[in-house]
Parts: structure tokens; C-alpha cells; sequence
């Protein structure tokens, strides 16, 4: 099972911050949380991944919190590319196995 | 370049036909795996190679049996197909180091 739970469905205003949050309350010491987005029917691909710090990259940023229970992926400024399917997925420790849940669908509007 | 090639694309098949997927990565990664997607857009792990070794065999008919030749191929090949068998099948590589995966296009199974 998912060690992840997130909302199903969201909606953006194109241009604005599109804040995707996540729930992982049974996350270890030694587990990344990664987040990957699947446009339409394509092959999911990698956005960012964090630990504890927080993170940005090109793409996004990802602020985990001090806990580590939940955290949010930010996309700052959302265009309509970015309607897709966002898992966030904690990494089985130990292993090399992602177990992805139902995502979000976030949907940006014109 | 393509970093995760799948062929092919598209696959049509009768039922208790057997038939091939391949996949190919040019990333240098040393670890592979299989993922179906199906209709309810659940995807699950099916298989994992690292360096040519099975390392994940997750509950799968054994009519699916996974081949790496070596480490950037690593071919699906499912016999006595099912119409169960309908779905997408994602490649995926990544690095062992824990770099994130890089998947491929998909290849879109229909049993008939």
C-alpha cells in the first residue's frame, strides 16, 4: 500500500501558485519523498525529491515538514502544461521500490 | 535522444496469444523496472533488475517473466495473454544512489 495520502482533485488559477499538499505520518528516518507528475497518458516523470531540507529546482519547490509527516510541492507560477496527475511518493527504505497512490489531479484554468 | 525507449508503441492481441515489450535505456543507469497502468490508472511495480539481477518480483502471474540481457535492456515478455492483461506498461530506470526514475512512454496492451 501507498504510504502517501493526498487529496484527489485541485484546481489552479493559470499564473498563480499551485500548492499540492501530502500526507506520509508513517515516513522513517532514512525515506525521500519524491513527487512525480503524469501529463495525460504519458510515461510519470520526475519533478523534485527531499529528505527533510526544503527544496527547488527548475520545476518546483518542496518544503517539507520539521516532523517530516506531510509536505507541499509549489509550483510557482502554474500554466495550463501543468494540468496533470501529481503522485507523491515516499521510497521504500531499504529497497529501490516506489508505491504510487492515486495522485492529484490538478487542473489549471485559463 | 531518448532516454527510455519502448517498443512498441501499441500492441493489438488475440487472447492466449504470447508477445514481447522491449525497453532500452541510454542513461547509464544500473537499475530497471516494470509498471502497469490499468484502466483505473493504478500503477504498480511489477519487476526491478539491478545489474542484470531480479531484485523485485512483486505478485505477478508467472505467465509474465522479465529479461535482462544486460543492464540497459530489460524485456517483458507475457504469454497465454488474458484480457486482464489490457493495460499500459511502463519502463522505468534509475540509479541505485537513489536518483529519481526515468520512465518511458508506455506501451498500450490490448487483449482482445
Amino acid at each position: 500500500d501507498a504510504k502517501t495520502t493526498q487529496p484527489p482533485s485541485m484546481d489552479c488559477a493559470e499564473g498563480r501558485a499551485a500548492n499540492l499538499p501530502c500526507n506520509h505520518s508513517t515516513i522513517s528516518g532514512n525515506e525521500y519523498v519524491y513527487w512525480y507528475r503524469q501529463i495525460h497518458s504519458q510515461g510519470p516523470q520526475y519533478i523534485i525529491h527531499g529528505l527533510k531540507n526544503n527544496e527547488t529546482n527548475e520545476m518546483a519547490s518542496l518544503i517539507i515538514t520539521e516532523d517530516r509527516k506531510s509536505s507541499t510541492l509549489i509550483l510557482p507560477h502554474a500554466t495550463l502544461r501543468d494540468t496533470a496527475v501529481y503522485y507523491c511518493i515516499v521510497r521504500d527504505g531499504g529497497t529501490y521500490k516506489y508505491i504510487f497512490g492515486t495522485g492529484t489531479r490538478l487542473k489549471v484554468l485559463a | 535522444d531518448t532516454a527510455v525507449s519502448q517498443t512498441p508503441k501499441y500492441l493489438v492481441t488475440q487472447m492466449g496469444n504470447d508477445k514481447s515489450i522491449k525497453c532500452e535505456q541510454n542513461l547509464g543507469h544500473d537499475t530497471m523496472y516494470w509498471y502497469k497502468q490499468d484502466s483505473k490508472k493504478f500503477l504498480k511495480i511489477m519487476f526491478s533488475y539491478n545489474n542484470k539481477e531480479l531484485i523485485i518480483n512483486e505478485t505477478v502471474p508467472n505467465r509474465f517473466s522479465p529479461k535482462s540481457p544486460d543492464k540497459a535492456h530489460l524485456n517483458l515478455h507475457i504469454n497465454s495473454l488474458e484480457l486482464g492483461d489490457s493495460a499500459v506498461y511502463f519502463c522505468a530506470s534509475s540509479q541505485s544512489t537513489g536518483t529519481g526514475y526515468t520512465f518511458g512512454s508506455g506501451t498500450r496492451l490490448t487483449v482482445v
